[in-house]
C-alpha cells in the first residue's frame, strides 16, 4: 500500500527555471494539500484541493500553481524558481476536511 | 490569528528518563490538536487528535492530554527508538479565515534525542 507518493525525491533548479512537483495518493481521498516546511516556522500550506477539479489558495501561495486533473493526482507547479522556494515541500491527503493528513516522504528542492 | 508553540525547541533524555513536550495554542474555534511524529528525511507520521479539554489517548510510551490553552506529550520510559522530532497542530472550525477545509496550523516541532 503506497499512500502517498511524491516525485521528484530532490531537485537542484536554477533562479528562473520552472519545474513540477507531483503527488499521487492511493487511498481515493477527496482533499489533497501542498505543504512547505522550513526550520524554525513549521509547516505551511502553499495550495489545497477539497475534490477533483478543485484548487484554493493557502497560506503561502505566490510563486506556485497547482492542478487536480485527477482525483488521485495533485501537481505543484513553480513557472519561476527563486532562493526563497529552497525548502522541502509535503503533500497530503484526508478523506475528510476533519481527518487526520496523511503526508508523503516529501521532496527537497533547492534553488540557486 | 491561531498560534502553536512547542517547547522546549529540543530536548535530550537518557533512555528511561520520562519527560514532556508542551504545545500551547490559541484558535478561534478549535476542532481538534493533532500530534504527529516526524523522523529526519520523512514525512509526518500521525499519532493521536484531542478534541475536547480533558481527553487524553495513549499510545505504547506516549500519553497526549489536552487542556484549553495546551496540550502535553508526555513520554514514559522512552527508548532511542523514540527519538524523533515531534510536530503539534491545531485545526480549526470549517470556515475559518474563509478556509473551505479545516485549516491546520503547525508548530515548529521538539527535537527528541533518546540516548542509550
Amino acid at each position: 500500500n503506497a499512500g502517498v507518493t511524491q516525485t521528484p525525491k530532490f531537485r537542484v533548479l536554477k533562479t528562473g527555471q520552472s519545474m513540477t512537483l507531483l503527488c499521487a495518493q492511493d487511498m481515493n481521498h477527496e482533499y489533497m494539500y501542498w505543504y512547505r516546511q522550513d526550520p524554525g516556522m513549521g509547516l505551511r500550506l502553499i495550495h489545497y484541493s477539497v475534490g477533483e477539479g478543485t484548487t484554493a489558495k493557502g497560506e503561502v501561495p505566490d510563486g506556485y500553481n497547482v492542478s487536480r486533473l485527477k482525483k488521485q493526482n495533485f501537481l505543484l507547479g513553480l513557472e519561476s524558481a527563486a532562493p526563497s522556494q529552497t525548502s522541502v515541500y509535503f503533500c497530503a491527503s484526508s478523506t475528510r476536511t476533519y481527518g487526520e493528513l496523511f503526508f508523503g516522504e516529501g521532496s527537497r528542492l533547492t534553488v540557486l | 490569528e491561531d498560534q502553536v508553540t512547542q517547547s522546549p525547541e529540543a530536548l535530550r533524555l537518557q533512555e528511561g528518563e520520562s519527560s514532556s513536550l508542551n504545545c500551547s495554542y490559541t484558535v478561534s474555534g478549535l476542532r481538534g490538536l493533532f500530534w504527529y511524529r516526524q523522523d529526519p528525511g520523512k514525512g509526518p507520521e500521525f499519532l493521536f487528535t484531542l478534541y475536547s479539554a480533558g481527553e487524553e489517548k495513549e499510545k505504547e510510551r506516549l500519553k497526549a492530554t489536552l487542556t484549553k490553552k495546551e496540550s502535553f506529550l508526555h513520554i514514559t520510559a522512552p527508548k532511542p527508538e523514540d527519538s524523533a522530532t515531534y510536530l503539534c497542530a491545531v485545526q480549526a472550525l470549517l470556515g475559518a479565515g474563509g478556509t473551505s477545509y479545516g485549516k491546520l496550523t503547525f508548530g515548529q516541532g521538539t527535537i527528541l534525542t533518546v540516548h542509550p
